[in-house]
C-alpha cells in the first residue's frame, strides 16, 4: 500500500522559499500525489497535484522525482499566512475496485518573520 | 460557487446516542467523502459516495454509516457513540470519483464531543 512520510516539523524565513519534501515509496503508476495544506480550525485546503510531470500553480510548486517514489512541495516566497500543516497524500487500493485515502501526519510549516 | 457547507459547526452528545451530520457539496459535484480528524490518528477516511452509492470504505466499524441524495447532498450517521468519537468530521466533495484526477474540496467540518 503506498504511504506517505513527511518530517514533522520544518521552519522558513519569510519571503524564502520551502521546500516540503514527501516520501511515497510504494505508489503505484498510475496513482497520483496531492497535497494539502490545514490551517488550524479550518479544513484542509487544496494546493496542487500531480502524477509524473513537475507542476505549477498560482499557489506552488510540486517536483516529483522520475522514479515517482518522492517528491517536494515548493512555496517560492512563504508568507506569514502559508504556517499550517501540509498534507502529501496518495490514494491506496482497499480492496477489489476500492480506494481509500491515506493521510500521513503531516509536516508543520512556520514561517518565521 | 459556494463552498462546501458542513453543518452543524459544533455538537455535543453524551455516550450510546446517535448522531447525523450533514454536508452539502459545491454545486456539480457529485462525490462527497467523509474523514474523522482527532490529534492521535490524524486524518482518517471514512467513505466515499458518488451517486447517491457508496464507492469506497475506510476502516471504521459498522456504528459510521451514511447516505447521499439525489442533489448530491450527504448525510453521515454514528450510532451508540463512544468517547473516542469525539473528533472533527470533515467532508469533501469533488467533481470526478474518488481521486480520479480532481482535487477534494473540504468543508470546515463538524466538531463533534461525547461526554
Amino acid at each position: 500500500d503506498a504511504k506517505t512520510t513527511q518530517p514533522p516539523s520544518m521552519d522558513c524565513a519569510e519571503g524564502r522559499a520551502a521546500n516540503l519534501p514527501c516520501n511515497h515509496s510504494t505508489i503505484s503508476g498510475n496513482e497520483y500525489v496531492y497535497w494539502y495544506r490545514q490551517i488550524h480550525s479550518q479544513g484542509p485546503q487544496y494546493i496542487i497535484h500531480g502524477l509524473k510531470n513537475n507542476e505549477t500553480n498560482e499557489m506552488a510548486s510540486l517536483i516529483i522525482t522520475e522514479d515517482r517514489k518522492s517528491s517536494t512541495l515548493i512555496l517560492p516566497h512563504a508568507t506569514l499566512r502559508d504556517t499550517a500543516v501540509y498534507y502529501c497524500i496518495v490514494r491506496v487500493v482497499a480492496g477489489a475496485g476500492s480506494y481509500q485515502l491515506t493521510f500521513g501526519k503531516g509536516t508543520k510549516l512556520s514561517v518565521i518573520p | 460557487k459556494a463552498g462546501v457547507t458542513q453543518t452543524p459547526r459544533y455538537l455535543i452528545k453524551t455516550r450510546g446516542q446517535q448522531v447525523t451530520l450533514s454536508c452539502s457539496p459545491i454545486s456539480g459535484h457529485r462525490s462527497v467523502s467523509w474523514y474523522q480528524q482527532t490529534p492521535g490518528q490524524g486524518l482518517q477516511f471514512l467513505f466515499e459516495y458518488f451517486s447517491e452509492t457508496q464507492r469506497n470504505k475506510g476502516n471504521f466499524p459498522g456504528r459510521f454509516s451514511g447516505r447521499q441524495f439525489s442533489n448530491s447532498r450527504s448525510e453521515m450517521n454514528v450510532s451508540t457513540l463512544e468517547l473516542g468519537d469525539s473528533a472533527l468530521y470533515l467532508c469533501a466533495s469533488s467533481l470526478l470519483e474518488l481521486m480520479a484526477g480532481s482535487p477534494l474540496h473540504f468543508g470546515n467540518g463538524t466538531r463533534l464531543t461525547v461526554t
